[in-house]
């Protein structure tokens, strides 16, 4: 059974500061891994890809990856209260598309 | 990345009946991929939807509950048939797109769908 695990949050933070989400997945084997938010009442949204081990920026966004760990975060810079959604985190274990598990996704809210 | 339209956004079902979703993606993909996101709960896939071909469903998901049409490279429609309120769920159409590292999932707009 593959599994990603995900902290149900809620993580709440102040306005301006770092969030850092943190996802960790069973499949060695996986080769993509996808970060995205999802608002109340409305679908998912995709924010990164990363496949790479090490860090990917953009904009406020950076994803990083251990495979070694089993580990993918998404750290949010500056955070703003619109940013205040649940995070899925995404794994692919076969890079066609057809094998995504998500975790349970992470509650995020940033207080003004 | 694809733009994915699904028909009904939102509905209220009597048990027992059936409804069916539609989906429709502005460009031709291979894949595409029905998954449900009950209250509170991630998304789980149903099932993936073949062109020319049956569904390829995911364990816990049989034909004769969700059957699925894959019509052409654009269209597809999943079918929750004689629900009950533990049907009520989000259901979501979405479909791979391929960049250079791999495919992406993207997701429509979803159905909302609640049974009483």
């Amino acid at each position: 059974q593959k599994e990603v695990e995900q902290n149900s949050g809620p993580l709440s933070v102040p306005e301006g500061a770092i969030a850092s989400l943190n996802c960790t997945y069973s499949d060695r084997g996986s080769q993509s891994f996808f970060w995205y938010r999802q608002y109340s009442g409305k679908s998912p949204e995709l924010i990164m890809s990363i496949y790479s081990n090490g860090d990917k920026e953009d904009g406020r966004f950076t994803a990083q990856l251990n495979k070694a760990s089993q580990y993918v975060s998404l750290l949010i810079r500056d955070s703003q209260p619109s940013d205040s959604a649940t995070y899925l985190c995404a794994v692919d274990s076969n890079n066609a598309g057809n094998m995504l598990t998500f975790g349970g996704g992470t509650r995020l809210m940033v207080k003004p | 990345s694809a733009v994915i339209s699904q028909k009904p956004s939102r509905d209220i079902c009597q048990r027992g009946t059936s409804l069916t979703i539609q989906c429709q993606v502005d460009s031709q993909v291979t894949m595409m991929f029905w998954y449900r996101q009950q209250p509170g709960q991630s998304l789980t896939l149903i099932a993936t939807a073949n062109q020319g071909s049956e569904a390829t469903y995911e364990s816990g998901f049989v034909i004769d509950k969700f059957p699925i049409s894959r019509p052409n490279l654009t269209f597809s429609t999943l079918t929750v048939s004689n629900m009950s309120p533990e049907d009520s769920s989000i259901y979501l159409c979405s479909v791979a797109s391929g960049g250079f590292s791999g495919n992406t999932i993207y997701f429509g707009e979803g159905s909302w769908l609640t049974v009483v």
